[in-house]
């Protein structure tokens, strides 16, 4: 059974507020991601880390940014959040070495007014 | 990564088995091919992954054709909790560089009918 936690679970908010859409996982996963994924359409990587300190741009643009200060926490946030950026957000890890074995979170669905 | 394609919808009734199929015909010696499942509005799940070898575990089996432009994803016996998105996914494993871009693409969405 996966070990990875997104909260909040949903999250309605007004524009202009900051948001940070917390994962955990407990797995001892080095690689983490950030999906989006708009209902009906395909997921799309936006942000991804291979460990510690180490964060990257995913495939598609996205005005987020995440951190990676410990190995089991891999924050998004939204400096300013509009419409625009209603979607889910699903975060997932792996372990190191190639293995493809990705284990996702519930997913948080964003809806910003 | 090889491209995948796959039909956007089967459905299966419910005690039979559900066949899914994928065709990645561009795909290379040292590709993986994977295949993951999203139920309507969760994160999507691993099912099961194989290079030329059929495979099988507890959930579903892997057939990949000799020349492994083709795989076949088979639930022997599908119940209503196994409606949901199927996608297949080709991808070098161990390929750390390009950041486990792993890309979805549409899938098939599987209804399994009472």
């Amino acid at each position: 059974e996966a070990d990875i936690y997104q909260t909040p679970r949903y999250l309605v908010i007004g524009t202009g507020k900051k948001i940070t859409l917390e994962c955990s996982q407990t797995m001892g996963h080095d690689k983490m991601y950030w999906y989006q994924q708009d209902p009906g359409m395909e997921l799309h990587l936006i942000h991804y880390s291979y460990g510690v300190n180490s964060t990257e741009k995913g495939d598609l643009s996205s005005e987020s940014t995440v951190s990676r200060i410990r190995t089991e926490h891999f924050p998004l946030t939204l400096e300013s959040a509009r419409p625009s950026h209603t979607s889910q957000y699903l975060c997932a890890s792996s372990t190191r070495g190639g293995d493809e074995k990705l284990f996702f979170g519930s997913g948080t669905q964003l809806s910003v007014l | 990564d090889a491209k995948t394609t796959q039909p956007p919808s089967m459905d299966c009734a419910e005690g039979r088995a559900a066949n899914l199929p994928c065709n990645h015909s561009t795909i290379s010696g040292n590709e993986y091919v994977y295949w993951y499942r999203q139920i309507h509005s969760q994160g999507p799940q691993y099912i099961i992954h194989g290079l030329k070898n059929n495979e099988t575990n507890e959930m579903a089996s892997l057939i990949i054709t000799e020349d492994r432009k083709s795989s076949t994803l088979i639930l022997p016996h599908a119940t209503l909790r196994d409606t949901a998105v199927y996608y297949c996914i080709v991808r070098v494993r161990g390929r750390e560089t390009s950041g486990s871009r792993l890309t979805f693409g549409e899938g098939t969405q599987l209804t399994v009918n009472p």
